[in-house]
């Protein structure tokens, strides 16, 4: 099994500032890497996909690089609705996702 | 648009099967573009994928679950269904369909989730 970790766990960050967020595959996943977001008491929602594109309504703020094992997604400007946890993803086998992280109001 | 509506008990007792079914709406669960997958989260923890389904009735099961779970799907009524037998407090979670590209693999659309926890 591909083995997914995010780092960091909580990452405070002010409104309007950036946040950059890193996920490390155990084995090569190409770039069959996904970036969610969910709030609380909702399913996630699908941010970023092929490791950097984003999917259909997400805004230009949300970013995402990498290829292999080292993967970010970077959020400018954060806005009220980024404060959430996020996770990857890898897709190349199987399906796994990584602990998440929380992005928090610091 | 499509959507994904999951249902089913809430309230599951420890050695019993769990059964939901997610309902498709805004699309046909035969397109051959999808599969149909079955994703859960316990309490304050990580996702887990469960397994996935083709219209066809392929089927492919994680591992460490394969033992239990049985994934069935209804064309006639758009639906796919699980079925995660002897259950413990373990199998406690949200439990989401999601519609998975048969071309890339991604978990595109997902439905809102439901939880079920087990508890006599």
């Amino acid at each position: 099994e591909i083995v997914m970790t995010q780092s960091p766990a909580t990452l405070a960050v002010s409104p309007g500032e950036r946040a950059t967020l890193s996920c490390r595959a155990s084995q090569s996943v190409s770039s069959n890497l996904a970036w969610y977001r969910q709030k609380p008491g909702q399913a996630p929602r699908l941010l970023i996909y092929g490791a950097s594109t984003r999917a259909t309504g997400i805004p230009a703020r949300f970013s995402g690089s990498g290829s292999g094992t080292e993967f970010t997604l970077t959020i400018n400007s954060l806005q009220s609705e980024d404060f959430a946890v996020y996770y990857c993803q890898q897709y190349n086998n199987w399906w796994t996702f990584g602990q998440g992280t929380k992005v928090e109001i610091k | 648009q499509l959507q994904l509506q999951e249902s089913g008990p809430g309230l599951v007792k420890p050695s019993e099967t769990l059964s939901l079914t997610c309902t498709v709406s805004g699309g046909s669960i035969s397109s051959s573009n999808y599969y149909w997958g079955w994703i859960r989260q316990p309490p304050g923890k990580g996702l887990e994928c469960i397994g996935n389904i083709y219209y066809s009735g392929t089927t492919y099961y994680n591992p460490s679950l394969k033992s239990r779970v049985t994934i069935s799907v209804d064309t006639s009524k758009n639906q796919f269904s699980l079925k995660l037998s002897s259950v413990t407090a373990a199998d406690t979670a949200v439990y989401y369909c999601a519609r998975v590209s048969s071309v890339s693999s991604l978990m595109d659309v997902w439905g809102q989730g439901t939880t079920v926890t087990v508890s006599s």
